[in-house]
């Protein structure tokens, strides 16, 4: 199967500094990517919809000016958590569709933060 | 409102028998439904695809069928082994292309 590659896998961080999580598709296009959080014992959550070449779609309460999602090739799609605070301290995963239309969904292995 | 509902937060079995999880869901019209499998601190993996005009779906050990009419899908997994310990996840696919909306998860325990 097709392989999305995330990094990194965890990242400790001081609060009210930025971090800055990849999500590469390694060996196919990705027209739209989406980013997802997941705490313990919870689902997973959208987050927002990563568009190739154009602003991302957020969910009802996720804050744009807090989680920049910046998409500038078919193949990566970065998420930047903005001035972290502990309360942001989760478990983010990316993942894509391939654009011909297979309708599995590919995941990264997921990026663990902790802000401290 | 829109839900999608794993029945149990935890299923234990022994090696040898068949696990069942059950998702249920409502106020959706799903075009697919997929399972996934989610090892800790991983993200997940995918399973098995069924479409709503497909009522029953195997691959290997693994079958799962889906009901419309009843809003719910079943996931078998047969002669479970202790590595089929994870959590497992529905997803329901409203129109291909989209994000996946994902239940909470049943994690399953395979005792030898």
């Amino acid at each position: 199967g097709a392989v999305v590659s995330q990094h990194p896998s965890w990242v400790i961080c001081k609060s009210g500094t930025s971090v800055k999580i990849e999500c590469r598709s390694l060996d196919f296009q990705a027209t739209t990517m989406f980013w997802y959080r997941q705490f313990p014992k919870q689902s997973l959550m959208l987050m927002a919809t990563s568009n190739e070449g154009s602003k991302a779609t957020y969910e009802q309460g996720v804050e744009k000016d807090k989680f920049l999602i910046n998409h500038a090739s078919l193949t990566l799609s970065t998420l930047t958590v903005t001035s972290a605070h502990p309360e942001d301290s989760s478990f983010y995963i990316c993942s894509a569709r391939d654009v011909q239309g297979s309708t599995e969904a590919f995941f990264g292995q997921g990026t663990r933060l902790t802000v401290v | 409102s829109q839900k999608i509902e794993q029945n149990s937060e935890a299923l234990n079995i022994q090696e040898g028998k068949t696990a069942t999880l059950t998702c249920n869901y409502t106020n959706y019209s799903p075009a697919y439904l997929q399972w996934y499998r989610q090892d800790p601190g991983r993200g997940p993996v995918f399973l098995l695809l069924i479409r709503e005009n497909e009522k029953e779906k195997r691959k290997e050990r693994l079958k799962v069928t889906f009901d419309t009419t009843l809003k719910q899908s079943l996931f078998h997994i047969t002669a479970s082994q202790p590595a089929d310990s994870a959590t497992y996840l529905c997803a329901l696919d409203e129109q291909a292309g989209t994000a996946l909306i994902f239940g909470k998860g049943t994690t399953l325990s395979v005792s030898s």
